[in-house]
């Protein structure tokens, strides 16, 4: 199983705020900057949350991400259609030194 | 614009190696660590590991550790990755992809390169 915990689906309606939440532990998400990826199927992940809450250009307002102690989340406001994907959480975790994800939540938009 | 253009896809029996290409454009190879990450048919993210271009040192996750090695060639500003005494559960996608931010454990990834299927099957 992944380091990082995360829900494996989601789900809302257009126009509703979906969170995702992503558990780590003192080693990584305690002490280090928590990244978001979102993938669509067959395609390549992408960036869509950087250290914690930074929103990398081209990314709508309606992304954004928070971090606390050993948790993270990223919420979808004004959630739309295109937002279907599976989501991924990631940090660097100090023990054993090595970038970790968590096993991805699969969003469903009703 | 930043791209990485990965090798094709590839059948290998157990215990074979394999090695997968990552041609970048677009930035300048050398300023950007390069990670590979792999994803099974239907799983998660795992990260393979990471080489500085420019110091040619590179360091590899755990599950990895003797069975990964990482280049860069500065000259065609080319990454590889190969993968060594293979068996079924290295079936994979395997993605190179850059590291942007400055500082070692405070990066993100982007771009990704298209992926590479790599299958492992007598």
């Amino acid at each position: 199983q992944s380091v990082l915990t995360q829900p494996p689906s989601a789900s809302g309606t257009p126009g509703q705020r979906v969170i995702i939440s992503c558990s780590g532990t003192s080693s990584n998400i305690g002490i280090n900057m928590v990244n978001w990826y979102q993938q669509v199927p067959g395609t390549a992940p992408k960036v869509v949350i950087y250290r914690n809450d930074q929103r990398p250009s081209g990314i709508p307002e309606r992304f954004s991400g928070s971090k606390s102690g050993t948790s993270a989340s990223l919420v979808i406001s004004g959630l739309q259609s295109q937002d279907e994907a599976t989501y991924y959480c990631s940090v660097w975790d100090a023990s054993p030194n090595g970038w970790v994800f968590g096993g991805g939540t699969k969003l469903t938009v009703l | 614009q930043v791209q990485l253009l990965q090798s094709g896809a590839d059948m290998k029996k157990p215990g074979a190696s394999v090695q997968v290409s990552c041609r970048t454009s677009g930035y300048t190879f050398i300023d950007y660590y390069m990670h590979w990450v792999r994803q099974a048919p239907g799983q998660g993210l795992e990260w393979l590991g990471r080489l500085n271009p420019k110091s040619g040192y590179a360091d590899y996750g755990q599950n990895f550790q003797g069975r990964v090695t990482m280049t860069g060639d500065t000259s065609t500003n080319t990454a590889y990755m190969e993968l060594t005494s293979l068996t079924s559960d290295d079936t994979a996608v395997y993605y190179c992809v850059r590291g942007l931010g400055g500082g070692a454990i405070r990066q993100w990834f982007d771009p990704w390169g298209q992926g590479a299927l790599v299958t492992v099957s007598s």
